[in-house]
């Protein structure tokens, strides 16, 4: 069965540091792959998307995302973190093979000033 | 162009009653998917439509229904409320079947059953 796995409930990071979000998928072929972002209290924002060919992505803003093939994974980042990103990140998977898209259970970005 | 437009935004509902909740996809997108998001089981699908067929459904009762009218606008039904059913609902938009080019999400309408 597909699933996808964050496996960070909660993350924290200092103002102006580097981050990464993990993503895992399980699914034989490769999926179209999507991170979204979700301030509270509202929906989710289309981060990025990967559907094929160059496997390191850009979004808005700021964000980036590389897809590796070999690890099943699609890891989001950003260089330096801002206090105006600190809300939940959810990664997805779909396609046209699938029947429905799939959510991660989402990761909870903390900021320190 | 305008988003996707979810109404009302906040709803207080008893137990047993019925509530509908309404969402305008953007412009062009045929396909509208709605998703349940509560705390303890994150973001679970209800069921998707695509030029007013319903394509996919989730796990969810009966009580749980909804349509598609032939401007793509959705609604949502859930009958005879229990307090479970409290929730953020969201609605996304997009214009290729099962959200494939990505899905546009509403704010959401937030449910309290009382």
């Amino acid at each position: 069965a597909q699933s996808v796995t964050q496996p960070d409930i909660h993350i924290t990071v200092s103002e102006g540091a580097s981050l990464e979000l993990r993503c895992n998928y399980s699914y034989g072929a490769t999926p179209y792959l999507f991170w979204y972002v979700q301030s509270p209290g509202q929906g989710l924002q289309l981060l990025l998307k990967y559907f094929s060919g160059d496997t390191l992505v850009q979004g808005i803003k700021g964000f980036e995302a590389e897809f590796k093939r070999s690890q099943s994974s699609f890891n989001l980042r950003k260089p330096s973190v801002h206090w105006s990103d600190a809300a939940e990140y959810f990664c997805a998977v779909g396609g046209s093979n699938f029947n429905k898209f799939y959510f991660g259970s989402g990761t909870k970005l903390n900021v320190k000033p | 162009k305008a988003g996707v437009t979810q109404t009302p935004r906040y709803l207080i509902k008893t137990r047993g009653q019925q509530v509908t909740l309404s969402c305008s996809p953007i412009s062009g997108h045929r396909s509208v998917s709605w998703y349940q998001q509560t705390p303890g089981q994150g973001l679970q699908f209800l069921f998707e439509y695509f030029s007013e067929t319903q394509r996919n459904k989730g796990n969810f009762p009966g009580r749980f229904s909804g349509r598609q009218f032939s401007n793509s606008r959705s609604e949502m039904n859930v009958s005879t409320l229990e307090l479970g059913d409290s929730a953020l609902y969201l609605c996304a938009s997009s214009a290729a079947a099962r959200g494939v080019d990505g899905y546009t999400f509403g704010s959401g309408t937030r449910l309290t059953v009382v």
